[in-house]
């Protein structure tokens, strides 16, 4: 079965630190890879991924795509603790719509 | 309103009662999406529809599981005869895709609907 694997599942930091969350792949039908931030009940989207080795950057985070590897990574530079939550990496199909299969998650937690 | 709204945002229900869930899209957006979130557990695909397309009802868990867009706008989720394990946070979101514009696949979620079967 197609899935979606994060890494790791959960991350303690102090702030400051620099992170780095993987995401790889093994789905056919690529269409895009998404990253989202979930804090409460429903995610914040932060990137969309289609093309390979093209960093895409938002202030302090920053995420590049590899789809030779399959993977994507997602870099979180002088963290802060309200960058405490889940970060979910999403794969889009393109079968006949477009639907995403998503990882688990990485939680990650932000102390002071 | 700006975002996608869902009702209602909490629904206590007992074992066995159907429900409804409702989301309304941002306006203009042709495609929608509903997911499911288990304590503890990543989100899970549901349904997806996009614009008058017959929609993509792979993720549905069972047939009590439904679903209906009327008018290419609000959604309604129907849950016959609830279990506990449909206990979850129904979320949600609608995206421009199809558009062509850049960035149209970006789902914007709703807050999601907090489903308690007991």
């Amino acid at each position: 079965e197609d899935k979606v694997v994060q890494s790791p599942l959960s991350l303690v930091v102090h702030e400051g630190d620099t992170v780095t969350l993987n995401c790889s792949y093994e789905v056919t039908n690529f269409r895009s890879l998404l990253w989202y931030k979930q804090e409460k009940k429903a995610p914040t989207f932060l990137f969309m991924l289609t093309s390979s080795g093209i960093e895409k950057k938002s202030g302090r985070l920053s995420s590049i795509l590899d789809k030779k590897e399959l993977f994507s990574i997602l870099n979180i530079t002088a963290t802060q603790t309200g960058d405490s939550a889940i970060y979910l990496c999403a794969e889009g199909r393109d079968n006949y719509g477009q639907n995403f299969v998503f990882g688990p998650g990485t939680r990650l937690s932000v102390l002071p | 309103g700006a975002g996608v709204s869902q009702s209602p945002s909490n629904k206590v229900t007992e074992k066995g009662k159907d429900v409804e869930l409702r989301c309304d899209p941002i306006s203009g957006h042709t495609a929608l999406y509903w997911y499911r979130q288990r304590l503890g557990q990543g989100l899970e695909f549901l349904i997806y529809f996009q614009g008058n397309s017959a929609p993509d009802k792979s993720g549905l868990p069972s047939d009590r599981f439904s679903a209906e867009r009327t008018g290419g706008s609000v959604s309604t989720l129907t849950i016959q005869r609830t279990q506990q394990e449909d206990s979850a946070v129904y979320l949600c979101a609608s995206s421009l895709v199809g558009s062509g514009l850049v960035g149209a696949d970006t789902q914007y979620f709703g807050p999601g609907t907090r489903l308690t079967v007991l």
